[in-house]
């Protein structure tokens, strides 16, 4: 079956601090790879994706890109905000099989200090 | 567009209450999905629908009913409440299937239920 694995949180930085949130997974085929971000209180909203390897999503200053030898896809953040301050979920999505459903990761937690 | 949209968005149960998550969405989306989201585990997937009329299982569906008679509903039955069913539950659309698997899923804003 698929499952995937972030790193735990919280994550605690402070501003213009470099971001690292890993992310592994194992899914059949060739999956999507998504990572999704949810602000206090609000649904998840889609952060950025990449579709095949090597490809490389990037959004909002953040980027991640599919590496298939290592079945990772990290997220990585240059200089990160106080506005960054969410939960962030890694979700790889079969691209075979029928049901093409998503599996979620537990999501880590980033918390940026002024 | 509203997107996805979820009521109530606050509920409180009494054990043994049932009650009916509403939700709709207005992309024309195929796919339906219900989640549940408890402190510190991610997204659990009750239920989802890949079409008006088809519904199927996730991963955690006991203790729960869904029905998907148009596009843009997707409705979830709480029958017996549990306090164990206390939790943020989280509505999801997407295009599917026709981009294999690379559409976006949006969510609804959730609703957060307690059952006492």
């Amino acid at each position: 079956g698929n499952s995937v694995t972030q790193m735990e949180g919280p994550v605690t930085l402070s501003e213009e601090a470099f971001l690292t949130i890993n992310c592994t997974y194992t899914a059949t085929g060739y999956p999507s790879l998504f990572w999704y971000v949810q602000y206090p209180g609000e649904g998840l909203q889609l952060l950025l994706k990449a579709t095949k390897a090597d490809d490389k999503g990037s959004n909002k200053g953040f980027e991640a890109t599919y590496r298939k030898e290592t079945t990772s896809f990290h997220l990585e953040k240059g200089s990160v905000q106080v506005s960054d301050s969410a939960v962030y979920f890694c979700a790889p999505r079969p691209a075979s099989g029928g049901s093409y459903i998503p599996t979620f990761g537990r999501g880590t937690s980033l918390i940026v200090h002024p | 567009n509203a997107g996805v949209t979820q009521t109530p968005k606050f509920r409180i149960l009494k054990i043994g209450q049932s009650m009916t998550l509403q939700c709709t969405q207005d992309m024309n989306h195929n796919y339906m999905y219900w989640y549940r989201q408890d402190p510190g585990m991610g997204l659990k997937l009750i239920y989802y629908s890949v079409g008006a009329g088809i519904t199927d299982k996730g991963e955690v569906p006991n203790g729960y009913n869904v029905s998907r008679s148009t596009t843009e509903d997707f409705p979830l039955r709480l029958e017996l409440a549990a306090p164990s069913q206390t939790s943020v539950y989280f509505c999801a659309s997407s295009y599917g299937p026709w981009d294999r698997g690379a559409d976006t899923q949006y969510f609804g804003p959730g609703t957060r239920l307690t059952v006492l």
